[in-house]
């Protein structure tokens, strides 16, 4: 089964300070995982995906298959990265459902 | 740049209605998904389509129904609605090829079912 976790439901830190929002996930095969952001009164959009292996707004995140986790990481953070964070995992076969994890909100404080 | 459009924003039903959620894209893709959004259980998918008259549950279908009669339209049904169906609900796209693109989704549904 495809399972996706975030163990954090809440994230605050402040600005300048170091981002890790983490996110584990379950699946038997080799997965696409992605990370999907969601701005105050904007709709979800995608972030990152792991197999571009970019960095969009700072943001980096590495598949660690041994770990089977995809965190999501910014050396300092900004006050306009204030949001929610939703990992997912798709998998191979038809339409590549994604499951998304139950997601992080973060905070930015000045 | 590929538009999700949900014909609703805000939607006010009572217990018991029949509720109908629409989707338009409008750059053929041929995969389309409706997902619900609640704190603290993330998205979770209702169903899903793959193409024209083709559907598939998805984890949560229960109470729910859908029609994918056109390629670019996707529909939500809410047979009988209920207080406990009361959520954010989300329709997104994506074509079949180039799998890393990711998914393109509306703005959103805010439904209460009183």
């Amino acid at each position: 089964a495809q399972r996706v976790t975030q163990p954090e439901k809440l994230l605050s830190v402040f600005k300048g300070a170091p981002v890790e929002l983490k996110c584990n996930y379950s699946y038997s095969g080799s997965p696409e995982l992605f990370w999907y952001v969601q701005y105050s009164r904007q709709r979800l959009q995608l972030l990152l995906r792991h197999i571009s292996r970019e960095s969009i707004k700072g943001f980096t995140a590495d598949l660690n298959k041994g770990e089977t986790s995809f965190h999501l990481k910014k050396p300092f953070a900004q006050e306009e990265d204030s949001a929610m964070y939703y990992c997912a995992l798709s998998g191979l076969s038809g339409a590549q459902k994604l499951v998304f994890g139950q997601g992080t909100r973060l905070t930015i404080n000045p | 740049d590929v538009k999700v459009t949900q014909s609703s924003r805000y939607l006010v039903k009572r217990t018991g209605e029949k509720v109908f959620l629409e989707c338009v894209q409008d750059m053929d893709h041929e995969n389309m998904f409706w997902y619900r959004q609640d704190p603290g259980l993330g998205l979770r998918l209702i169903y899903f389509s793959y193409d024209v008259k083709m559907k598939e549950k998805g984890d949560i279908p229960e109470g729910y129904s859908v029609s994918r009669e056109k390629k670019e339209r996707f529909s939500l049904i809410l047979e009988s609605a209920s207080t406990n169906q009361t959520s954010m609900y989300l329709c997104a796209s994506k074509r079949n090829r180039g799998r890393e693109h990711g998914y393109t989704f509306g703005s959103g549904t805010r439904l209460t079912v009183v």
